[in-house]
């Protein structure tokens, strides 16, 4: 099925350090959200964006939809150990009623002690 | 608070045997969903519903049959386990936030088929 690209795939930082992480699509989207797994646990959604441009924060977590709806970035300023885990994009068009989303491949993340 | 809870965690079953997984959201939602996730494939969408008694098939629906006759619960079967459906799976719900649709995930149920 479809994917999106979601890179990079793995990350290995000193905690402190600032993350970004992005996510490509050859299809157009008008929702774009962003999950973080821990393991053992289901995605928690992170940020939520709704409008091509927009640029939103939770926290030390800042999400941009990208002005062409192909793509869409993440930002962790300030790396803690907690914010290890997988971060998934996930792409949604919807279309009356059809609300599935489109996965990222996730972008595993390491902090090194 | 519950928002979306799945049962069992952790179930271990044999080949051939019917399992059925629950799912149980407290919020109304109209949307509700089925996921697997398996290494080197991510989240694989497996069923969904849009509503009480509508449901149709996503990506990997071969062996799983859902129903959803309440809105609040979503019952996925595996009507005759097979190895293959070894795997982690997750129950999602979507509804509006105000500004758009937002599916929340619950904490996963680890099906092992021996």
């Amino acid at each position: 099925g479809q994917q999106l690209n979601q890179s990079p795939q793995s990350m290995f930082i000193q905690e402190g350090e600032d993350v970004s992480m992005n996510c490509t699509s050859s299809s157009i989207f008008n929702t774009w959200l962003w999950y973080k797994q821990d393991p053992g646990e289901g995605p928690v959604l992170l940020i939520a964006l709704y409008k091509a441009g927009e640029l939103t924060s939770n926290g030390r977590l800042t999400a941009q939809f990208g002005i062409t709806r192909k793509d869409s970035f993440l930002n962790i300023s300030a790396s803690i150990p907690s914010d290890v885990g997988i971060y998934f994009c996930a792409g949604l068009w919807s279309n009356f009623g059809n609300e599935k989303l489109t996965f990222g491949t996730g972008t595993r993340l390491t902090i090194i002690p | 608070d519950a928002g979306i809870t799945q049962s069992p965690r952790y179930k271990i079953t044999e080949t051939g045997r019917q399992v059925t997984l629950m799912c149980h959201q407290t919020w109304s939602h109209s949307y509700m969903f089925w996921y697997r996730q398996d290494l080197g494939h991510g989240l694989r969408l497996i069923y969904y519903s849009a509503a009480a008694d509508i449901t149709d098939k996503g990506e990997v629906p071969d062996g799983y049959v859902v129903s959803r006759s309440k809105t609040e619960n979503f019952p996925l079967t595996l009507e005759s386990a097979t190895r293959s459906q070894t795997s982690v799976y997750f129950c999602a719900s979507s509804g509006p936030s105000g500004r758009g649709y937002e599916q929340y995930f619950g904490p996963g149920t680890r099906l092992t088929v021996t």
